[in-house]
Formats: structure tokens, C-alpha cells, sequence
């Protein structure tokens, strides 16, 4: 068991630009969650699946945000367009339905939008 | 809908002294209780968490939780701080029936250590 892994670590880009964001859940987990964090905030839940099911996006996710998760494994979060105000930390969590319901976090994903 | 609030942004307690952080929920049915803690730019970790049995639940670093439905409270405790409880603790709660779903964190409290 490694962990929730997520790439990059940090990312700078300017406004405008595209940006895509890769999670790797615990390998048996079926859920996976996106969270954004702002600073001196909790997490603010954006996605979440379920196997490749996209189950349900907060309204905080604008039409210029898109996830997927096409095998059911990994996932990718894309931002079109960034905006200064999308500058956060971008969570990721994994968990497993049936027997246990909490979610593992992955360090995170810094965007700085500039 | 689900909402947390946690009291005090910030605590700050002596070493060896009792840690409280506070939790109240708000949610027609109670919901699965969880405290993370976060350390400086890293992810969240699961201290303990509350979905059915025994109200009192021990986590690690010695912590524990009381979930009170009658308070709609899941306060955490910690008997005698130490240096390395210093970080920024969450209260979250997920809808029950769901197989727990969506997180809905607190606004956070962060806990410093004076020694």
C-alpha cells in the first residue's frame, strides 16, 4: 500500500494557460475524490467517482473544470483557462465502499495562477 | 444541508496540558464523524473517526473523540500535548446511507504548543 500519489507537486502558471492534474488512489480503492484547498480554509469538496462513474460535481466546479477517470484507476483534473482566483491546493482522496468509509488524502497538488 | 462548525480558529495550549478542539454539526440525520490533522503543506490524515457503536473513539497520537447526539458535538481531546500536536485539525462529516460519499470539512482549527 503506497498511498494516494498526485503530480505535480507544485505547479506556476500563468492566466489562461491549461493545466492538467494526475491522481494515483490506493490500487483497491473504487472511490476517488477531488478537494480544493484555499489558504486558512478546510477542504471544499469539487468530484467525486466511483469506478470511471463521475457521481457528482459540486456547483463550485465551473464549466472550465473537467475530471475523469477513465479506467477506474487514476484520474486526471483539468483547469482550461486559469484564473488567479483557481490558485489553491487541489486534494485527492481514495476510499473503499462496503467496509470502511474513510478517505485517504494525497499530499496535494499547489497551483499558483499568476 | 450537512454543515460543520468548529470553535476557535486557534488554539494554543502549554505542553503537557489537555487539548479540546470543538465540533458541532448541523445535518437532519447524524452523519459519519471524522477529525483529520494536516502539517504544513501536506495532505490530511485521519486521526479517528465515528459511524455506528461505541460514542467514544480513540484515534491515534492518543487522541479521542466523543460523538453527543443530543450536542450534535464530536469534540476532540488529547489528555497531555505534545511539540508535534502542533498542526491545523479538521472536523468533516459525510452523509450516512451513502457508503459515506462527500466530505464537508470545518473552517479548521489550528493548535500551537507553547513549551
Amino acid at each position: 500500500d503506497t498511498g494516494v500519489s498526485q503530480d505535480p507537486r507544485h505547479k506556476i502558471t500563468k492566466r489562461g494557460q491549461n493545466v492538467t492534474f494526475r491522481c494515483d488512489p490506493i490500487s483497491e480503492h473504487n472511490r476517488l475524490y477531488w478537494y480544493r484547498q484555499t489558504l486558512g480554509q478546510g477542504p471544499e469538496f469539487l468530484t467525486y467517482f466511483q469506478n470511471e462513474a463521475q457521481l457528482e460535481k459540486s456547483r463550485l466546479l465551473s464549466d472550465r473544470f473537467s475530471a475523469e477517470r477513465p479506467k477506474g484507476s487514476f484520474s486526471t483534473l483539468e483547469i482550461q483557462r486559469t484564473e488567479q482566483g483557481d490558485s489553491a491546493m487541489y486534494l485527492c482522496a481514495s476510499s473503499l465502499t462496503g467496509v470502511r468509509y474513510e478517505q485517504y488524502f494525497g499530499p496535494g497538488t499547489r497551483l499558483t495562477v499568476t | 444541508a450537512q454543515s460543520v462548525t468548529q470553535l476557535g480558529s486557534h488554539v494554543s495550549v502549554s505542553e503537557g496540558a489537555l487539548v479540546l478542539l470543538r465540533c458541532n454539526y448541523s445535518s437532519s440525520v447524524p452523519p459519519y464523524l471524522f477529525w483529520y490533522v494536516q502539517y504544513p503543506n501536506q495532505g490530511l490524515q485521519l486521526l479517528l473517526k465515528y459511524t455506528t457503536g461505541a460514542t467514544l473513539v480513540k484515534g491515534i497520537n492518543g487522541f479521542e473523540a466523543e460523538f453527543k447526539k443530543s450536542e450534535t458535538s464530536f469534540h476532540l481531546t488529547k489528555p497531555s500535548a505534545h511539540m508535534s500536536d502542533a498542526a491545523e485539525y479538521f472536523c468533516a462529516v459525510s452523509e450516512r446511507g451513502n457508503q459515506g460519499g462527500k466530505l464537508i470539512f470545518g473552517q479548521g482549527t489550528e493548535l500551537s504548543v507553547k513549551p
